[in-house]
């Protein structure tokens, strides 16, 4: 079964660097997964594709600051340089044949 | 520019049908997928389903196969996800997205609607 797992919660400092992970499900670990961000009160933005073997595609006008990085099951988003607007719910979404899948979604509290 | 509008908030009463709407521009509606995707207040992202606009195949997740009806109309860029019965526990936000195709029959959402409040109160 694809199943996407996130932690609930994480912090970091203004100005500082944090690393949120999504990992995949046992016999999946070949999927690329999409990120999406939610901030407080409004819709989903997307962030960005991240491939298997850390490649990664970015949406339109996504900051230089939020970079990927896969390893095994485990695709990452690194955010450098963290400012107040990326406070925010960070998704992680992944896909087979027509089946669609989130993680639970981790929140981010800048400190 | 690639943007997908969202019809507006709505209030119904338990066993009110509702059919709310998802309007694409700047890209070849048609030919990309479109999903619809609920957020429960409170609560994470749940995928609804998907349709393919060209051919209205249409996908629906386990969760919510037979409660909803996703259709689209290609002529004027539309998609549209239906109740028959609404719920109390339909209250949510819902979401339109667009789904990039990256081969191999699948695809990921890379543009996103603002979003849809249903609520349903007696």
């Amino acid at each position: 079964q694809l199943v996407l797992t996130q932690s609930p919660s994480a912090s970091a400092s203004l100005g500082a660097s944090v690393k949120l992970t999504c990992t995949l499900s046992s016999g999946h670990s070949s999927y690329a997964i999409a990120w999406h961000q939610q901030r407080p009160e409004k819709g989903p933005r997307y962030l960005m594709k991240l491939n298997s073997d850390g490649s990664h595609i970015k949406g339109d006008g996504i900051p230089d600051r939020f970079s990927g990085s896969s390893s095994g099951a485990e695709r990452y988003l690194t955010i450098s340089s963290l400012q107040s607007e990326d406070e925010a719910d960070y998704y992680c979404q992944t896909w087979g044949n027509v089946i669609h899948v989130f993680g639970g979604g981790t929140k981010l509290t800048v400190l | 520019e690639v943007q997908l509008v969202q019809s507006g908030a709505e209030v119904k009463k338990p066993g009110e049908s509702l059919k709310i709407s998802c309007k694409g521009s700047g890209y070849s509606f048609p030919n990309y997928w479109i999903g619809w995707v609920r957020q429960m207040p409170g609560k994470g992202l749940e995928w609804m389903g998907i349709i393919f606009p060209a051919d209205s195949d249409t996908r629906y997740s386990p969760s919510f196969q037979g409660q909803v009806t996703i259709s689209a109309d290609r002529s004027i860029s539309t998609a549209y996800l239906q109740w028959s019965s609404l719920k109390a526990s339909d209250t949510a936000m819902y979401y339109c997205a667009r789904c990039q195709a990256y081969g191999s029959g699948t695809c990921g959402f890379d543009y996103w609607g603002q979003g849809t409040l249903v609520t349903v109160s007696s």
